[in-house]
């Protein structure tokens, strides 16, 4: 079975940076395409981006809003990806979600129990 | 604002069916597939259509996919009460070079 957890969510400023982690267990990690998606309080699910595995080059894709601020990255000797956050927006404000994608293009059939990420002042 | 649309609230009766309908364009659901999503409250998401209409395993067969065009279409028979939640469709949008969502449909069981 696979098993996504996130961590590093928590309270940043408007303007700041931060950095979640996302674990996985349950499969081949180097062969995984993994993805981030953002649910705002009270709203509906938001896609923010994905990794592809290293064999299918490694690229990255992103949603427009987080395009230019946001990054994620990947580890495979840790079974890790990274959401690297940037200078941050109060309508950033979310829980991020972290799933693995089962079929291509974005099929996520793995996700995490999701970390919330507040930006206030 | 989502590319993809979803009546905001859908309704049935336990033990028949609803159907949640999702339009698109045709640089999304026109030239892609579509997948669908549950999210029970106060859960995360979970996968219960790709590929327009394969189910993953675990997934009872209650619940069946369609696309047509444009167009795409979950629907839900037999319906039980902890079938209440958002159901999202999605699908690769090649002009936006990005996953989109729908707006997500609100499922009651009367």
């Amino acid at each position: 079975e696979v098993q996504v957890v996130e961590s590093g969510g928590g309270l940043v400023q408007p303007g700041g940076s931060l950095r979640l982690s996302c674990a996985v267990s349950g499969l081949s990690f180097s062969d995984a395409w993994m993805s981030w998606v953002r649910q705002g309080p009270g709203k509906g699910l938001e896609w923010v981006g994905r990794i592809k595995s290293k064999r299918s080059g490694g690229t990255t894709d992103y949603a427009a809003p987080v395009r230019g601020r946001f990054s994620i990255s990947r580890d495979d000797s840790k079974s890790t990806i990274y959401l690297q956050m940037n200078s941050l927006k109060i309508e950033d404000t979310a829980v991020y979600y972290c799933a693995y994608i089962a079929w291509a293009p974005v099929a996520m059939n793995s996700w995490g129990q999701g970390g919330l990420v507040t930006v206030s002042s | 604002q989502s590319v993809l649309t979803q009546p905001p609230s859908a309704s049935g009766t336990p033990g028949l069916w609803v159907t949640i309908p999702c339009s698109g364009s045709s640089s999304n659901i026109g030239k892609n597939p579509v997948n669908w999503y549950q999210q029970l409250p106060r859960t995360a998401p979970k996968l219960l259509i790709y590929k327009n209409n394969q189910r993953p395993s675990g997934v009872p067969d209650r619940f069946s996919g369609s696309k047509s065009g444009t167009s795409a279409s979950l629907a839900i028979s037999g319906l039980y009460s902890e079938d209440e939640g958002d159901y999202y469709c999605a699908a690769w949008d090649d002009s936006l070079n990005a996953y989109v969502f729908g707006t997500g449909t609100q499922v009651t069981v009367l």
